[in-house]
């Protein structure tokens, strides 16, 4: 069982909008800002898409953007491509003796 | 251009230590601002946080393989290694190098991987 909690599927047309959720607790997502997000396509190595809640690397597009509310974070997804389909994971700093790092379940985008 | 590269065996036999290396070629391993750390992926499953490591040689594991497992760093190679003790097929799993930004107190991300090794644990 993951650390993080993400639906295992979300699906949605081209030019929708789409939310993914990421849920943890207090010592993980809801204590700091250190939620990331990476997008994997089929037998490819995970790529980041959104860092410290909020943030994009160059080159990721702007259609991708992330929030959070208490121990939630979001990955929201505007105008889907087809080029989205892919699976979705979450990660946070937790807090723990010494520190680490989670991630969540993943949830497998479909673009319909 | 950042590039990661895992080596080591596809087949580990149980009760054997799997040892794995990644090559980092287009950025110094010594660096500051950054941490090198491994994650795993069983087939099918999510991704598994193992450990990263600093230049100096410093490490945080996952609590949950903390007893298993070593992150070493070699600057002179600009590589940094992965040892994990008593397979089983548990273990079974695509392993991946990243490069783990870590800025204590400011921001933590994965923010480039390898392209993974596929690790399998069967006599």
């Amino acid at each position: 069982q993951s650390a993080l909690t993400q639906p295992a599927s979300v699906s949605g047309s081209p030019g929708q909008s789409i939310t993914i959720s990421c849920t943890g607790t207090s010592r993980d997502v809801g204590g700091y800002k250190y939620v990331s997000w990476y997008q994997q396509h089929p037998g490819k190595a995970p790529k980041l898409m959104i860092f410290d809640v909020n943030n994009r690397p160059s080159g990721v597009s702007n259609r991708f953007s992330g929030s959070k509310s208490g121990n939630t974070a979001s990955l929201t997804i505007s105008g889907l491509q087809a080029e989205d389909e892919a699976d979705y994971y979450c990660s946070s700093y937790r807090d723990n003796t010494t520190p680490n790092w989670v991630f969540g379940g993943g949830t497998k985008l479909t673009v319909l | 251009q950042l590039q990661l590269q895992e080596s080591g065996p596809g087949l580990v036999k149980p009760s054997e230590t799997l040892s794995l290396t990644c090559t980092v070629s287009g950025d110094s391993i010594f660096s500051s601002s950054y941490y090198w750390g491994w994650i795993r992926q069983p087939p099918g499953k999510g991704l598994d946080w193992i450990g990263s490591v600093y230049y100096t040689g410093s490490a945080y594991l996952n609590p949950s393989l903390k007893s298993r497992v070593t992150i070493s760093v070699d600057t002179s190679k600009n590589h940094f290694s992965l040892k994990v003790t008593s397979m089983s097929a548990a273990d079974t799993a695509l392993y991946y190098c990243a490069r783990h930004v870590a800025i204590v107190g400011s921001t933590y991300y994965f923010d480039s991987w390898g392209q993974g090794t596929l690790v399998a644990v069967s006599s």
